[in-house]
């Protein structure tokens, strides 16, 4: 049972535009969400999170949205440059007892120059 | 700094063989974890450790051993080597809880493809 799920595969975009890449979650335990970003042949690296008592953080070009309610989250890329060319997965932690970081699919997303 | 460090990068295996991938951390981590990713799957959780001493199962434990006998290490064993678990493995380490840090602290190593033949 997939608990955190990106239903897009792959994501193609034009250079300077904006990337939305979208995860949904079933889990209402999760407090804690976080985006990874992956190259081949690399362990996934960090990129942003947010808390479940926010409903948006901004990093640089990164911004994450949190919906509650619909239980989705989304990553937006603005303005999308050819290096962000990656696999992009969504991630969610229980806090409290444990940390286990649940994984989502991944996008893979492709900006063109 | 090293970070994490996950040995061999690439393996082939026989159907049956048996062997132990090795994951290292330098950083004084609690919690490590095993993960692996197929296409289409993310990355799934085999086995996780919130101390050494203590470990417990994830998504995907059949066909896996763990131990963590120190706070460094925490190799994975294959038992008995399947196809099915041809895949690239990808051990992490990170703090027991949220630890003032916005990811945790999550630190993954450079994986190790492994292909059962």
């Amino acid at each position: 049972d997939q608990q955190v799920k990106q239903n897009s595969p792959s994501l193609s975009v034009q250079e300077g535009r904006i990337s939305i890449l979208n995860c949904d979650y079933t889990n209402s335990m999760f407090d804690y969400f976080l985006w990874y970003k992956k190259y081949p042949a690399e362990g996934p690296t960090f990129l942003i999170s947010i808390s479940s008592i926010k409903d948006k953080n901004e990093d640089g070009r990164f911004t994450v949205f949190l919906n509650k309610s619909a239980k989705h989250l989304s990553l937006h890329i603005v303005p999308s440059q050819p290096g962000d060319s990656a696999v992009y997965f969504c991630a969610a932690i229980i806090g409290g007892a444990t940390n286990k970081l649940i994984f989502g699919t991944g996008t893979l997303l492709a900006v063109q120059p | 700094n090293a970070g994490v460090t996950q040995t061999p990068k690439f393996q082939v295996l026989k159907t049956g063989q048996s062997m132990t991938l090795q994951c290292a951390q330098d950083m004084n981590h609690e919690y490590m974890s095993w993960y692996r990713q197929d296409p289409g799957m993310g990355l799934r959780l085999i086995h996780y450790s919130v101390g050494a001493g203590i470990t417990d199962q994830g998504e995907v434990p059949n066909g896996y051993n763990v131990s963590r006998s120190t706070t460094e290490d925490f190799p994975l064993r294959l038992l008995s080597a399947a196809p099915s678990q041809t895949s690239v493995y990808f051990c992490a380490s990170s703090y027991a809880v949220g630890g003032g840090y916005s990811n945790y602290g999550y630190t993954f190593g450079s994986g190790t493809r492994l292909t059962v033949v």
